[in-house]
């Protein structure tokens, strides 16, 4: 079976522009989670989501948003990207809502200039 | 508010030799606990979790870790270290307060030398 799958893998964007990343979860899996990790540091919780719906969300400001759709593929946008923004953005699928074991894909590289 | 710490930032030990990694966290309830591992150009994996039940509980890769809630901690162990373990430690905590929160720590490099 295939696993977490996001992309693109790398992006390179300009300050002030938007992206979209994707992620597709393990089949069968109904929740996917978005992470934000920066070089040296642990990933930071940004959203979860379960039957298309928001089930936590973390500190980051409202320039981040997600969506969910019916075959609980997964889309996290970023908004008037900063330089601060350049991270890698992890994408974890699981069976259901809340800390059962997560399944991560290998992230989607995003560097801003 | 949820916290996790992992006090060492790195960690060197000889290959063949035991392992622990310290893993302190802050939350009121009872908390869900994870520890994860990283290895250059790969993705997050799972090493082990605690939920409920007994406090020592066993993971992959010959991995186990303990739940103390009157220290707050969660600290991995190996006994016995091997080269291929060399890799960053996460210890991360679930937090279901106002939603589904999966907290991380800073995490911990580990070096094995020959």
């Amino acid at each position: 079976d295939a696993g977490v799958t996001q992309s693109p893998t790398h992006l390179i964007k300009t300050r002030g522009q938007q992206v979209t990343l994707r992620c597709s979860p393990i089949s069968g899996h109904k929740s996917v989670s978005w992470y934000q990790q920066v070089l040296g540091q642990g990933p930071q919780f940004i959203f979860q989501y379960y039957e298309k719906e928001e089930r936590g969300r973390g500190n980051f400001p409202d320039r981040f948003s997600a969506r969910q759709f019916p075959n609980y593929s997964s889309e996290l946008n970023v908004n008037a990207l900063l330089l601060g923004d350049s991270a890698l953005y992890l994408c974890a699928s699981s069976l259901r809502q809340g800390f059962y074991e997560q399944y991560f894909g290998p992230g989607t590289r995003l560097t801003v200039t | 508010a949820q916290s996790v710490t992992q006090p060492d930032i790195h960690i060197t030990v000889s290959e063949g030799a035991s392992l622990e990694l310290r893993c302190n966290y802050s939350y009121g309830a009872t908390p869900y606990l994870f520890w994860y591992v990283q290895s250059p150009g790969q993705g997050l994996q799972l090493l082990l979790k605690y939920f409920s039940g007994d406090t020592l509980v066993q993971g992959i890769k010959g991995f186990e870790a303990e739940f103390k809630r009157s220290q707050s901690s969660f600290n991995l162990r190996k006994p016995s270290v091997h080269w291929s373990d060399a890799a960053e430690y996460f210890c991360a905590v679930g937090a279901g307060t106002g939603g589904f929160k999966t907290i991380f720590g800073a995490g911990t490099r580990l070096f094995v030398k020959a």
